[in-house]
């Protein structure tokens, strides 16, 4: 089965809110997480990526935050826009080796 | 900076039918990696290069799948034959290390009737 995962496929937002995307993993031995974002036709786009030694991290309009005791991810975009409309996903690393991807959320924004 | 490029973008083919699939990653990165993405789901790891070697190929189907890096820079993805599950899109991305950030492709989009 999946290593990582997303609580909803389908996650539905006003323009203007703040989304918050989650993620789950299992593997604690995985050091090395990343958000991509996926448009229609396009491949994943990276957004933002955090080491298992930090617990947030800040981008432009959007923060990551890793929670190791549960083994929880979360994706939070500040005041959502039209253009953010897309399949989110997380990944997991560790080691030298390729990212485990989750199966993504769809973010919709509602004007 | 010129991003990951790939070619075709799509491509049609019967069953049994082979096919190629084409990646020029990012200049200077000595990691490259093929995925395979089935509709609906994230991508799957196929084969990591570390320049024009093999770091990982495990969930390679190596009885129709095969992948080459020859030169260290551009490689190729083949599938011979095709099934029809093999319809997906198929991403190829690289990094700078095996550590580092992977930038992907817009992949090839494969359908197999």
């Amino acid at each position: 089965g999946e290593s990582v995962g997303l609580h909803l496929p389908t996650l539905s937002v006003q323009e203007g809110d703040n989304s918050i995307i989650n993620c789950a993993y299992s593997n604690s031995a995985s050091d090395y997480f990343i958000w991509y974002k996926q448009e229609s036709g396009k491949g994943p786009q990276f957004i933002i990526d955090i080491r298992s030694n930090m617990d947030k991290r800040q981008g432009q309009r959007v923060t990551v935050l890793l929670n190791k005791t549960v083994k929880h991810l979360s994706l939070q975009i500040a005041a959502t826009q039209p253009g953010d409309s897309a399949v989110y996903f997380c990944a997991e690393g560790g080691g030298a080796d390729g990212l485990t991807f989750g199966k993504g959320t769809h973010l919709i924004i509602q004007p | 900076e010129a991003g990951v490029a790939q070619s075709p973008r799509y491509k049609i083919i019967e069953k049994r039918q082979s096919v190629a699939f084409w990646c020029n990653p990012i200049s200077g990165h000595a990691t490259l990696y093929w995925y395979q993405q089935i509709l609906g789901q994230g991508p799957k790891l196929l084969i990591q290069f570390q320049n024009n070697g093999v770091v990982d190929d495990s969930q390679l189907p190596k009885d129709r799948f095969s992948a080459e890096r020859l030169k260290g820079v551009d490689s190729t993805l083949k599938i011979q034959p095709a099934k029809l599950e093999d319809s997906a899109v198929y991403l190829c991305a690289s990094s700078f290390g095996p550590r580092d950030t992977q930038y992907f492709g817009p992949g090839t989009r494969l359908t197999v009737l």
